[in-house]
């Protein structure tokens, strides 16, 4: 089955600087790859998502690249705010809406 | 746009009773939901899929007898804990796709659950 790798599993950042957040998967036939924002205590918000025939994907601060050919992608935030700070997690899909997540990476952003 | 609602968002309940778990789709119909288990500080873990008019699928470690999942509606899925331990005390989603092949899956809030 597929396996997600995220990393880090931590990230600090001033406010204004860029994040990112890397994900290795491991089944080639995965073709959907969505990122998602969770703050505590409630459930994955989407931000961004990328399918396989797409090399990248921008939505204002938020950008998503994909190397189909080294099965990885990452996510980019530019111009962090203290709203950004909550945990991240990536994920891969090869079928209708079930996906293998990624072990998160918490996201701090201080001001 | 496409919304999931899930409840109860936190549930307390005493060791060997159940507790049941909705999850509902409000604008759009859903024939598959898949309900996920997340423990402290971890990823969301698949644990079932649920399919509508037929028996859920489970994912492997995931004990079917204990966690029964009924779609009776396409706009309605059960997660049923049944003879609750504290180490089933967890975070609960549910998620559904609305349609097509790797569209977007829209999730719940999530429903706490506190088994004591």
């Amino acid at each position: 089955g597929e396996n997600v790798e995220q990393h880090p599993s931590t990230l600090s950042v001033q406010e204004g600087d860029s994040a990112v957040i890397k994900c290795t998967y491991s089944d080639s036939a995965s073709n959907y790859f969505p990122w998602y924002k969770q703050e505590l205590g409630k459930g994955p918000q989407l931000i961004i998502d990328i399918r396989s025939n797409v090399g990248e994907k921008k939505d204002q601060r938020i950008a998503v690249t994909l190397n189909k050919t080294a099965k990885h992608f990452s996510l980019h935030i530019t111009e962090t705010q203290p709203e950004d700070s909550a945990v991240y997690f990536c994920a891969a899909s090869d079928s209708w809406g079930k996906f293998q997540f990624g072990a998160g990476t918490q996201v701090v952003v201080t001001p | 746009g496409a919304v999931v609602s899930q409840h109860p968002s936190r549930v307390i309940c005493k060791s060997g009773t159940s507790v049941k778990i909705e999850c509902r789709s409000l604008d759009f119909q859903a024939t598959t939901m898949f309900w996920y288990r997340q423990f402290p500080k971890q990823s969301l873990m698949l644990m079932a899929t649920s399919n509508e008019g037929s028996k859920a699928t489970y994912e492997q470690g995931v004990e079917k007898d204990k966690f029964l999942i009924n779609h009776a509606s396409l706009t309605l899925s059960t997660l049923t804990v049944t003879s609750a331990h504290p180490e089933d005390s967890s975070f609960y989603i549910c998620s559904a796709p609305r349609e097509g092949k790797n569209t977007e899956a829209f999730f719940g809030q999530g429903t706490r659950l506190t088994v004591v």
